[in-house]
């Protein structure tokens, strides 16, 4: 089955306790992203890979690390957690960036306290 | 810059009425089009999706939406709702950037 899986769903943790958030695709999708999702906000994009060692900042990027080591997987670090992360994070991945659909993972709500 | 705009926070509707959520982009050329739904709880799902050619797409679960250039809008349309589509919508915008940008969001809320 194809999908995108995220580890952790939930997490509860306190300001500046470095944190990673896994993302894994079985689709061999050269695109993955992660986004974060704000009420009133919509889904805004933090960092994204075009392919295995390419990545580029999104529009929210600051205060967020990510790595792209293999296709597969595209891990979401934040070195010194701070409050205003908390937030509900996706990861998706495709084959092309735009012109095919995004695979959403079911996502992860971080709460930083 | 290419922006996308829901400006319907919340709709509600009676379950088997007609359903349109609005969605205006701003791009200078045709942009890629999308419209995707979140169940509670869930991910986001591709509804349907709009690159060239006909102007009527048709997605899944009975959703429809039009491209419309002269008015800057892709709104999603449903000819009779059912209490599974309580959700929340979001339009998207892709250009020739190798990112989408998100609209922030119309939620739907259906009574039986």
């Amino acid at each position: 089955e194809a999908q995108v899986t995220q580890n952790p769903r939930y997490l509860i943790t306190v300001t500046g306790k470095k944190l990673t958030v896994t993302c894994s695709q079985n689709m061999n999708h050269e695109y993955m992203s992660w986004y974060r999702q704000d009420p009133g906000l919509g889904l805004r994009q933090i960092y994204y890979s075009m392919n295995v060692e390419v990545t580029d900042k999104g529009d929210v990027p600051e205060g967020y690390k990510v790595s792209r080591k293999e296709k597969r997987n595209f891990p979401l670090i934040l070195e010194s957690p701070s409050p205003n992360q908390t937030s509900l994070y996706f990861c998706a991945s495709s084959s092309k960036p735009l012109r095919r659909r995004q695979y959403f993972g079911p996502g992860t709500r971080l709460t930083v306290l | 810059a290419q922006s996308v705009t829901q400006p319907d926070i919340h709709i509600t509707v009676s379950e088997g009425a007609s359903l349109e959520l609005r969605c205006n982009y701003s791009y200078g050329a045709t942009p890629y089009l999308f419209w995707y739904v979140q169940s509670p709880g869930q991910g986001l799902q591709l509804l349907l999706k709009y690159f060239s050619g006909d102007t009527l797409v048709q997605g899944i679960k009975g959703f429809e939406a039009e491209f419309k250039r002269s008015q800057s809008s892709f709104n999603l349309r449903k000819p009779s709702v059912h209490w599974s589509d309580a959700a929340e919508y979001f339009c998207a915008v892709g250009a020739d950037t190798d990112k989408l940008i998100f609209g922030t969001g119309t939620r739907l809320q259906v009574f039986p």
